[in-house]
């Protein structure tokens, strides 16, 4: 019954490769996210998908390409991924945008691990 | 630039002790949420702040947002180790037009048995 799941938990690649990310939420929210964690533990926003709109892209290299088939799926790909690319990517989701009002916030995935070699 | 800095950035206490974590910025939130994350899990909500002044119990953990809406306190009052995480805060703020959503650096928290 896992509302945000994102798959996988872990992925080793190397330099160079394509790699993608899939998310999956069951709570039937409209917005989706990706978010970055990096090493210090700060999390930075990369992506937000509305109804399979996109409403936020932040500075974020091209070779990283998000993908919404419908509003309960978001997809990041990354092409030819580079050794500052290792982080922990979060899915997320959110009843409203922004995700501040009272009792309603983010719903994270528990995150994939992505380290390149 | 960071606008939302916390405080301390790590803290290790005894089980019992009370204890704060500080989060402040020089920007006006419109609302701020603290979250609590877990080894190899995402963060987790656990509470929102929205009026200036505004405190929030949640069992033995008691949330502030200041009278200015530009910082927020946590505060734990007998630590147990399930409380071991990291603790976030993160703000909306009005820029340029559009909303935008920070988080803040950090605070890991370890309480020992």
């Amino acid at each position: 019954d896992t509302a945000v799941s994102q798959t996988p938990k872990y992925l080793v690649t190397q330099m160079g490769n394509d790699k993608s990310i899939k998310c999956e939420q069951n709570l039937g929210h409209d917005t989706m996210y990706w978010y970055k964690q990096d090493s210090k533990k700060f999390l930075k926003i990369m992506f937000s998908y509305n109804n399979k709109e996109l409403i936020i892209n932040e500075t974020v290299p091209n070779r990283f390409s998000p993908k919404s088939p419908d509003k309960a799926h978001l997809n990041l790909h990354i092409n030819s991924l580079e050794l500052g690319d290792s982080a922990v990517y979060f899915c997320a989701s959110s009843q409203y945008f922004p995700p501040a009002q009272t009792d309603y916030g983010y719903t994270f995935g528990s995150g994939t691990r992505l380290t390149v070699v | 630039t960071q606008l939302l800095e916390q405080s301390p950035q790590f803290l290790s206490i005894q089980e019992g002790e009370n204890l704060t974590v500080y989060c402040n910025s020089s920007s006006v939130f419109s609302s701020l949420q603290w979250y609590r994350q877990e080894p190899g899990e995402g963060p987790v909500l656990l509470v929102t702040v929205v009026t200036g002044g505004e405190v929030k119990k949640l069992k033995r953990l008691t949330f502030q947002f200041g009278d200015a809406r530009k910082d927020s306190s946590l505060h734990i009052t007998a630590a147990q180790p399930g409380d071991t995480g990291l603790y976030l805060c993160a703000g909306v703020k009005l820029a340029s037009g559009t909303y935008k959503y920070i988080f803040g650096t950090g605070t890991r928290l370890k309480v020992l048995a």
